[in-house]
């Protein structure tokens, strides 16, 4: 089985500070994808942000980048210069690899992004 | 690319009666479909996924004869809510996966808000 843990339920930051986004996880695949996905009002659900769990390097994508943990199970999220767009409600997930390895989700956390 | 259509976005029914989602992978092909539920302020709920040519697999707790999902073609699955309740009310996501790509990245539709009188 595997499970993911957001911690934060709320979090806030001010325009163009930088932002930390918890997130643990557990699963006894050896093969498997962290995602980080971006949920805004709209509901449209948006990739953030992919790891490859055999990857040691950490993923980054413009202001977005992870800090991955493997033997701590963790994949926290750092958003650089925050931007007020990016309030959201983000989510960690997990899935195994294979044509149909499912994606788990955590509780979410809340962004405010405040100007 | 990779773009994931639901229709219709917004639905209100009476008890009762039947509703039906549909959701398209529009620029590719998906041999799996997702089908989630969430709850305002909660996270998504992997209801159910569904194969192309073949049954749905549901998740435990979710009930196959009230959530009937067909994945008829490559591009196409759908969910029927049958005698709906207001308890079924909720939002309906699904997403799709691209099996050209390597890793399990999941594209989804923007959803679809049911509402049960």
């Amino acid at each position: 089985a595997q499970t993911v843990t957001q911690s934060q339920p709320e979090m806030s930051v001010q325009e163009a500070e930088t932002v930390t986004l918890s997130c643990t996880y557990d699963t006894s695949e050896s093969d498997y994808y962290l995602f980080w996905y971006k949920q805004p009002p709209s509901r449209q659900m948006i990739l953030v942000i992919r790891q490859e769990a055999y990857k040691q390097q950490n993923a980054t994508e413009n202001r977005f980048s992870v800090n991955f943990q493997k033997a701590a199970k963790s994949f926290s999220l750092k958003i650089s210069d925050s931007q007020l767009g990016d309030a959201a409600m983000y989510f960690c997930a997990v899935a195994r690899s294979g044509n149909t390895g499912k994606l788990i989700f955590g509780q979410g956390t809340t962004l405010q992004v405040k100007p | 690319g990779a773009v994931v259509s639901q229709h219709p976005s917004r639905v209100i029914c009476k008890s009762g009666t039947s509703v039906k989602i549909e959701c398209r992978s529009l620029d590719f092909q998906a041999t799996t479909m997702f089908w989630y539920r969430q709850f305002p302020k909660q996270s998504l709920m992997l209801m159910a996924t569904s194969n192309e040519g073949s049954k749905a697999t549901y998740e435990q707790g979710v009930e196959k004869d009230k959530f009937l999902i067909n994945h008829a073609s490559l591009t196409l699955s759908t969910l029927t809510v049958t005698s709906a309740h207001p308890e079924d009310s909720s939002f309906y996501i699904c997403s799709a996966r691209d099996h050209r790509l390597l890793a399990n990245e999941q594209f989804f539709g923007p959803g679809t808000r049911l509402t049960v009188l």
